[in-house]
């Protein structure tokens, strides 16, 4: 089955320190994908829909400076959380949308702590 | 922002009871679905239901589609401690690619 991966699986960082989080489609090409935040014991919140070759759609609230999104291809996007602060700490998940079908396929998230 | 609510917000039953799980959406959606998430990790996508389906099952699953009501039910029928999870309903808006999620319901399994 369609497998999305991605990277690093958990991250610790230290205050003020900028962090990137990878997700791949391995198998299948993903025009488009999103980024959820999702705190302990709470839902997933989307954060932005990223489009390969386009600007990611950022939802309200959520700052574009502060977590940049990169589609430069088919099968990866980068979230990267620049400045990063403990209130960031939280659980990014990505999904990506098989282009062909529309299908979602979701990674398996990564842990950010931010000390 | 999230698109609807699921009640109750957690549920603890005995082993081989059924479980139901409500949602409720508030706009007009393509399709509705559900996932499982285990502590700590990713999503595992369970059932779809389209906007012209009332009715669908999967195994032990049943998910029901009200879309007079907005609303959803999934029944998890003779539980197993390995159901213990948190479960998301998730719904696409028509005319946007976005899935948005429930709060989520935290079901325990008591063995």
């Amino acid at each position: 089955g369609a497998v999305v991966s991605q990277h690093p699986s958990w991250v610790i960082c230290k205050s003020g320190t900028s962090v990137k989080i990878e997700c791949r489609s391995l198998d299948f090409q993903a025009t488009t994908m999103f980024w959820y935040r999702q705190f302990p014991k709470q839902s997933l919140m989307l954060m932005a829909t990223s489009n390969e070759g386009s600007k990611a759609t950022y939802e309200q609230g959520v700052e574009k400076d502060k977590f940049l999104i990169n589609h430069a291809s088919l099968t990866l996007s980068t979230l990267t959380v620049t400045s990063a602060h403990p209130e960031d700490s939280s659980f990014y998940i990505c999904s990506a949308q098989r282009t062909e079908t529309g299908e979602l396929f979701f990674g398996e998230g990564s842990r950010l702590t931010v000390l | 922002s999230q698109q609807g609510e699921e009640d109750p917000q957690a549920l603890s039953i005995q082993e081989g009871e059924n479980a139901t799980m409500n949602c409720s959406y508030k706009t007009s959606i393509n399709n509705l679905q559900w996932y499982r998430q285990n502590s700590g990790r990713g999503l595992v996508h369970l059932i779809l239901i389209r906007s012209n389906e009332r009715e669908k099952h999967s195994g032990r699953l049943r998910v029901t589609l009200d879309t007079s009501k907005k609303s959803s039910s999934l029944l998890i029928t003779a539980s197993r401690a390995a159901d213990t999870a948190s479960y998301f309903c998730a719904t696409d808006a028509r005319g946007a690619q976005k899935l948005v999620f429930g709060q989520g319901t935290r079901l325990t399994i008591n063995p």
